[in-house]
């Protein structure tokens, strides 16, 4: 079974564009989460998408948005990129009502210049 | 605000030695957290979790024990092996399937 895929890998954006990161859930999760990982830094909580709606955002600008589609994958968007948005986006997916852990993706790697 | 925090940035071990990783937790009703291994070009993955109603709980070589009254959480890894180098997270169930997560700390296993 295909774990949660990220892409793309690795992106280079330069201060004031707009980025565009995305997620494919595991099969049969239909909650997907965002974490922002600045370097050296623990995971700081972005979004929640459960059955296509945001149903929790963390203490981040407006320009950080996103959305769920009707098969679950979710696209991260950071719109006028900061050179401080420069992390490690992480995306996380469950099953809904996620009562246990969910299963992390291996990151997109944002460098803002 | 809400916080989980670690008390050793980095924790330096010999090979076969036992490994006890600490974490503070700030919000006393937080019932439900997790031990996340995050090695180096991967995301964290699952190691353990604990609800709040235990204060112990075994896996394959790892313990996590949760101590309410200082609101302290340890992940104990025995024989520790190469393989389990890496940054170890603790984190908190916030509100609304938020995940709140410590610092973390990096785990280095020395032959």
């Amino acid at each position: 079974e295909a774990g949660v895929t990220q892409s793309p890998t690795h992106l280079i954006k330069t201060r004031g564009q707009q980025a565009t990161l995305r997620c494919s859930p595991i099969s049969g999760h239909t909650s997907v989460y965002w974490y922002q990982q600045a370097l050296g830094l623990g995971l700081q909580f972005l979004l929640w998408y459960d059955e296509g709606e945001e149903r929790n955002r963390g203490n981040f600008p407006p320009r950080f948005s996103g959305r769920q589609f009707p098969n679950y994958s979710s696209e991260l968007n950071v719109n006028a990129l900061e050179l401080e948005d420069s992390a490690l986006y992480l995306c996380a997916s469950s099953l809904s009502g996620w009562t246990g852990d969910c299963t992390f993706g291996s990151g997109t790697r944002l460098t803002v210049v | 605000g809400e916080s989980v925090g670690l008390h050793l940035p980095t924790l330096s071990v010999q090979e076969g030695d036992n490994s006890i990783i600490n974490c503070a937790y700030s919000n006393s009703a937080s019932d439900y957290f997790i031990w996340y291994k995050q090695e180096s070009g991967k995301g964290p993955q699952f190691i353990i979790d604990i609800r709040s109603n235990m204060d112990k709980r075994q896996g394959q070589r790892v313990t996590v024990l949760l101590n309410k009254t200082v609101k302290h959480l340890s992940l104990q890894i025995a024989a520790t092996q190469p393989g389990d180098s890496a940054v170890y997270f603790c984190a908190e169930k916030g509100g609304y399937n938020k995940l709140i997560f410590g610092a973390g700390t990096r785990l280095a296993v020395h032959p």
